[in-house]
C-alpha cells in the first residue's frame, strides 16, 4: 500500500521569504501523480500544484514550485515570496495512475501547518 | 460554477442518532469520494464510487454507509452516530479512469459533532 509522510507538523516563514515543505512517499508503482493541496481556515481544499511521475521536469505555478525526486520518492513544495494569504494547512497527496480498483483515490499525508509572519 | 456541494455545513448529533450527508457535483465526473479529516491525521478515505452504480470501502468504512443515487449525487449515512465519528467530512469528485492527469475537486466540508 502507498503511504505519504509529511515530517513537519508546523512551519513558519517571514513574509516575502521562501519556505520549503517536505513530503516523502512510498510506492512500488512507476506511474502516479503527486499533488499539494492548501487548506485555509475556511476549510476549502484548494489544489496548489500537481506533478506527473513520468515527467522529469518539476512543476511550477507562479510562486509555487516542486522539487520532485522520483528515485528518492521525495516531493517538496517551495513557496517563494511568501504572502500572508499563504498561511494554511498544506497536504501532500498521492494518486495512482493504475486504472484498476481504487482509481482516483487520493492518499494524503497528515499535513503541515504554515504560519506567515508579517 | 457550483462544483461540489455538500450539505449541511455544520451538524450536532446525539449519540445513537442517524443522519445523511448529501453531496452533489455538476462537473459530470465519474468518480466520487467521502473523506474524513481529524486533527493530525490528514484526510482518510471512507468510501468511494468509481462510477455510477458502484461503491467500495475505503480505509475507514466502519459505521458508515453510502449511496450513489445517480451520477451527480453521492450520500454518506451514519446509522447510529458515535462520538468517534466527530470529524470534518469532505466529499470530492474526479473524472476517474476516463482521463489521465485529473485532480479531485472538494466540497466545503461538513463539521459534525457527536455528543
Amino acid at each position: 500500500a502507498q503511504t505519504v509522510t509529511q515530517s513537519q507538523p508546523e512551519m513558519s516563514v517571514q513574509e516575502a521569504e521562501t519556505v520549503t515543505l517536505s513530503c516523502t512517499y512510498d510506492t512500488s508503482e512507476s506511474d502516479y501523480y503527486l499533488f499539494w493541496y492548501k487548506q485555509p481556515p475556511s476549510r476549502q481544499m484548494i489544489l496548489v500544484i500537481r506533478q506527473e511521475a513520468y515527467k522529469q521536469q518539476n512543476a511550477t505555478e507562479n510562486r509555487f514550485s516542486v522539487n520532485f525526486q522520483k528515485a528518492a520518492k521525495s516531493f517538496s513544495l517551495k513557496i517563494s515570496d511568501s504572502q500572508l494569504g499563504d498561511a494554511a494547512m498544506y497536504f501532500c497527496a498521492y494518486r495512482s495512475a493504475n486504472y484498476g480498483g481504487s482509481q482516483g483515490n487520493l492518499i494524503f499525508g497528515k499535513g503541515t501547518k504554515l504560519s506567515v509572519k508579517p | 460554477n457550483a462544483g461540489v456541494t455538500q450539505t449541511p455545513k455544520f451538524q450536532v448529533l446525539k449519540t445513537g442518532q442517524s443522519m445523511t450527508l448529501q453531496c452533489a457535483q455538476d462537473m459530470n465526473h465519474n468518480s466520487m469520494y467521502w473523506y474524513r479529516q481529524d486533527p493530525g491525521m490528514g484526510l482518510r478515505l471512507i468510501y468511494y464510487s468509481a462510477s455510477e452504480g458502484t461503491t467500495d470501502k475505503g480505509e475507514v468504512p466502519n459505521g458508515y454507509n453510502v449511496s450513489r443515487l445517480n451520477k451527480r449525487e453521492f450520500s454518506l449515512r451514519l446509522e447510529s452516530a458515535a462520538p468517534s465519528q466527530t470529524s470534518v467530512y469532505f466529499c470530492a469528485s474526479s473524472m476517474g479512469r476516463a482521463k489521465r492527469n485529473t485532480e479531485a475537486f472538494f466540497g466545503q466540508g461538513t463539521r459534525l459533532t457527536v455528543v
